[in-house]
């Protein structure tokens, strides 16, 4: 099973809004509504923002909205803030008894 | 409040064996499937294993089946993860997490780092 394919970075200036994309296959991403989306800091375990595409968490803020077209789904962070400089990693359910999950490569979002 | 403690982490030579255990508490653990989740250094996540709630089924990513085995003791809120044959391609932070179903993983551990090497 590969790796769901996201661009290794992305940027944004306090304020601004950035969109990370997450590009799998039919078998995973474009086949069900269950992406997920989580963030980690340098040093830090990953924590979930979003999953089953577009739902958030308890304590998640609104700025972190989620969505899917075909093959890709795709994080949204509005009102960027500085302690939303962190790598972001997209998953998918794969439907496979040997690989039941897949992660994305992972993107480094930076605020400029 | 929800913890996940990992335990069994360290330097191992290749070929030899490592035992984690990750200690739950503050959600109903006997309840919950759980997994194990490396990142490599400086590299991203990688599922690793399954196990459902009761222990009756497990799954394992290519990379470690016949090598690896997920467990779990119920009565004492803990996870396992016995790790044999290691490589150096094994080297990697595992993470405990709760599987709340379809590939959604909302409660993490802090990691332990495991180290293959000579």
């Amino acid at each position: 099973q590969s790796a769901l394919t996201q661009p290794p970075s992305a940027s944004g200036s306090p304020g601004q809004s950035v969109t990370i994309s997450c590009t799998g296959t039919s078998s995973d991403v474009g086949g069900y509504n269950y992406v997920s989306w989580y963030q980690q800091h340098p040093g830090k375990a990953p924590k979930l923002m979003i999953y089953e595409v577009n739902k958030r968490p308890s304590g998640v803020p609104d700025r972190f909205s989620g969505s899917k077209s075909g093959n890709t789904a795709s994080l949204t962070v509005s009102g960027l803030q500085a302690e939303d400089e962190a790598d972001y990693y997209c998953s998918s359910y794969a439907d496979s008894n040997n690989f039941p999950y897949v992660f994305g490569t992972g993107t480094k979002v930076t605020v400029l | 409040e929800v913890q996940l403690v990992e335990s069994g982490g360290g330097l191992v030579q290749p070929g030899g064996s490592l035992r984690l255990s990750c200690a739950a508490s503050g959600f109903t653990f006997s309840s919950s499937w759980m997994d194990w989740v490396r990142q490599a250094p400086g590299k991203g996540l990688v599922w690793v294993s399954r196990i459902n709630s009761d222990g009756s089924g497990t799954t394992y990513a290519d990379s470690v089946k016949g090598r690896f085995t997920i467990s779990r003791d119920n009565a004492k809120n803990t996870l396992f993860l016995q790790m044999n044959s290691l490589t150096a391609e094994d080297t990697a932070v595992y993470y405990c997490v709760r599987d709340r179903g379809w590939g959604s993983f909302d409660y993490w551990g802090q990691g332990a780092l495991v180290t293959v090497s000579s």
